[in-house]
């Protein structure tokens, strides 16, 4: 099992970036995946899942500015990022739900930084 | 949202310690805890799943305990490799919500 993470870079405030997650080992369309963040020498805040049913959930942190979603043919989650603001500065983790449940994480990529700052 | 309490927030131990660190929760969780150490410009890893399942591959000498409102951390013989920062999170309601953290340090 596998998870890279790309996208990742500098933004100004109220500005996009899309990220990008690329799963081996397993198959993202069977199973939960999820954003967890940590900003700069802060602990981790969940951000996002996509379930395997596909309905998406997000942190209220976020909600209504990141889009979560999946191409199942590239096996790869992606994260959309609207209207950028600097406390969204963080390394940007995804991580593949645990056994038999979705909100536990048994596999983290290496995660990619984010900042937003003008 | 479910809050989570860790302490000591920094733990000062040596090698071949038994160390334990505590986890709060504002609410009745049952079991559904993990815990994860994370070594410095690394992801966090997987070490224990409902409170006390030991993840695959982890060493015997960490476990886990507890339940309802109130888990543990155990490392019964510190190794080298241990010394890292450890989380702990509930599943138990949504969001899923993490521990400040718990910074393990060379003494």
């Amino acid at each position: 099992v596998q998870l890279v993470e790309t996208g990742g870079g500098l933004m100004q405030p109220g500005g996009s970036l899309r990220l990008s997650c690329a799963a081996s080992g397993f198959s993202v369309s069977s199973n939960y995946v999820s954003w967890v963040r940590q900003a700069p020498g802060k602990g981790l805040e969940w951000v996002s899942v996509f379930y395997s049913g596909g309905n998406t959930y997000y942190a209220d942190s976020v909600k209504g500015r990141f889009t979560i979603s999946r191409d199942n043919s590239k096996n790869t989650l992606f994260l959309q990022m609207d209207s950028l603001r600097a406390e969204d500065t963080a390394i940007y983790y995804c991580a593949r739900g645990g056994l038999g449940d979705w909100a536990y994480f048994d596999y983290w990529g290496q995660g990619t930084l984010v900042t937003v700052s003008s | 949202a479910i809050w989570m309490t860790q302490s000591p927030s920094l733990l000062s131990a040596s090698t071949g310690d038994r160390v334990t660190i505590s986890c709060r929760v504002s609410q009745d969780i049952s079991g559904y805890l993990a815990w994860y150490q994370q070594k410095p410009g690394k992801a966090p890893e997987l070490l224990i799943y409902a409170a006390s399942t030991l993840q695959s591959g982890v060493p015997s000498r960490f476990s886990g305990s507890g339940s309802t409102t109130d888990f543990t951390l155990t490392i019964s013989r510190l190794q080298s490799e241990d010394f890292a920062t450890y989380y702990c999170q509930q599943y138990h309601s949504f969001p899923p919500t993490f521990g400040q953290g718990t910074e393990l340090e060379i003494k």
